[in-house]
């Protein structure tokens, strides 16, 4: 069965750096583009980025631009999410989502289970 | 970026009610609109693809509707485990955006 788990919380200092990560398992992970989708407290749901962990080819919400990097290791089928320069209003959840194209659509269909990234001095 | 609007930002309703939830983007997105469903504490969960076809599993009581760039989520018999926050996307281009949310409560 597919699954998708992500790492531990974090608790990090303005300035700093995250690393999030998601193993994938279940399924060809080279199939199917990996998104991030974070959720600031009491907020709804914005769009960081995605991955191809076939290509590597990535692409990023203009917000974060410059502050994000997207990586997989595809030897196990995981996919990683860096933010640098770290803000506290980038404290949040973050998940992974797996996509899939079905008859021409596109969608997330199997999502990790959240990683609360805090940042605070 | 394609903008995605959704009405009402939240609801109040009782079990029993049939509610409508309405999402509209910016420029035309033919079908590609999602719908998920989120639960506090929790991931969000997928309901609707394509603008209306139901994923797997997902209760029949959940319908989705439209194209271009007016769209509808109905849940016509709302039931206990339906309150949640309901959340619209277009995955007609990136970046994939969503709605703001729509909270329905209980009344």
């Amino acid at each position: 069965q597919v699954q998708v788990v992500q790492s531990g919380p974090e608790v990090k200092k303005p300035g700093a750096s995250m690393k999030v990560s998601c193993k994938a398992s279940g399924y060809t992970f080279t199939g199917y583009y990996m998104h991030w989708v974070r959720q600031a407290p009491g907020q709804g749901l914005e769009w960081v980025g995605r991955i191809n962990p076939n290509s590597g080819a990535t692409n990023y919400a203009q917000k974060f631009q410059g502050r994000v990097t997207m990586t997989t290791d595809t030897s196990i089928s995981t996919a990683h999410m860096e933010l640098s320069r770290l803000r506290s209003d980038d404290t949040a959840v973050y998940y992974c989502a797996r996509e899939v194209d079905r008859t021409a659509a596109r969608l997330l269909d199997y999502w990790g289970q959240g990683t609360l990234v805090t940042v605070s001095s | 970026d394609i903008q995605m609007t959704q009405s009402p930002s939240s609801l109040s309703a009782s079990v029993g009610d049939r509610v409508t939830i309405t999402c509209r983007a910016s420029q035309n997105i033919s079908s590609h609109l999602n719908w998920y469903q989120q639960k506090p504490g929790k991931a969000p969960d997928l309901l609707i693809y394509a603008a209306s076809i139901l994923q797997g599993g997902v209760p029949s009581r959940f319908s989705g509707s439209g194209s271009g760039t007016d769209f509808t989520l109905t849940i016509s018999t709302l039931q206990p485990e339906d309150f949640a926050t309901y959340y619209c996307q277009q995955s007609y281009s990136t970046p994939r955006t969503f709605g703001q949310g729509t909270k329905v409560e209980i009344k």
